[in-house]
């Protein structure tokens, strides 16, 4: 049984601070790994994807993989009040995406 | 700008009744999915087409639900009869074969109430 785990929140955060977002997952085959945006009522955006270990960089948005660790986040700088939704991590291995349950972040102006 | 379209996008029904939802892919992905999210979980996956044929269906709860993509492009899943737990968000993904990044980007989902 394949398990992407996020903790559900939410996680606060004042606007113009780092959010960061975690994500764990079971299946040690996983390939790829992504990041979805999702505002309450609408359906998930697709907002970085990383393949290898290390960091990548998207304007505001680092996407930070660990395969060894099974360990996946996304850091959020100069978070804003439009910023504040659900974070879906999905984790893909042999043909199949497997979603976590979502962090909900809330930026306070 | 290329998007999956998703119809209709609230659907009210009293259970026991038969729904159907369309869905057209970005064009160009030979890749669909529909999935299912309930309110408070993730996206799960309900099936999953290459062209015009079924690549898994493993979740699918097949006494009520079908889901057709006849020619490789659009695609049509129907529950029949709707039952009280299947109110919830289905969604509607394409991919595309030809990159490696197995990036799925969905519709804007079709709000499935059952009465």
């Amino acid at each position: 049984q394949k398990e992407v785990e996020q903790n559900s929140g939410p996680l606060s955060v004042p606007e113009g601070a780092i959010a960061s977002l975690n994500c764990t997952y079971s299946d040690r085959g996983s390939q790829s790994f992504f990041w979805y945006r999702q505002y309450s009522g609408k359906s998930p955006e697709l907002i970085m994807s990383i393949y290898s270990n290390g960091d990548k960089e998207d304007g505001r948005f680092t996407a930070q993989l660990n395969k060894a660790s099974q360990y996946v986040s996304l850091l959020i700088r100069d978070s804003q009040p439009s910023d504040s939704a659900t974070y879906l991590c999905a984790v893909h291995s042999y043909s199949t995406l497997t979603f976590g349950k979502g962090t909900m972040l809330l930026v306070s102006p | 700008e290329a998007e999956v379209a998703q119809s209709p996008r609230y659907k009210i029904t009293e259970k026991s009744q038969a729904v159907a939802f369309w869905c057209d892919p970005i064009s160009g992905h030979a890749t669909l999915y529909w999935y299912r999210q309930i309110l408070g979980q993730g996206p799960e996956l309900l099936v999953q087409f290459q062209d015009e044929s079924v690549v898994d269906d493993s979740q699918l709860p097949k006494d009520r639900f079908s889901a057709e993509r006849l020619k490789g492009v659009d695609s049509t899943l129907k529950i029949q009869p709707a039952e009280l737990g299947d109110s919830a968000m289905y969604l509607c993904a394409s991919s595309s074969y030809i990159t490696q990044d197995n990036e799925q980007f969905f519709g804007p989902g079709t709000r499935l109430t059952v009465l």
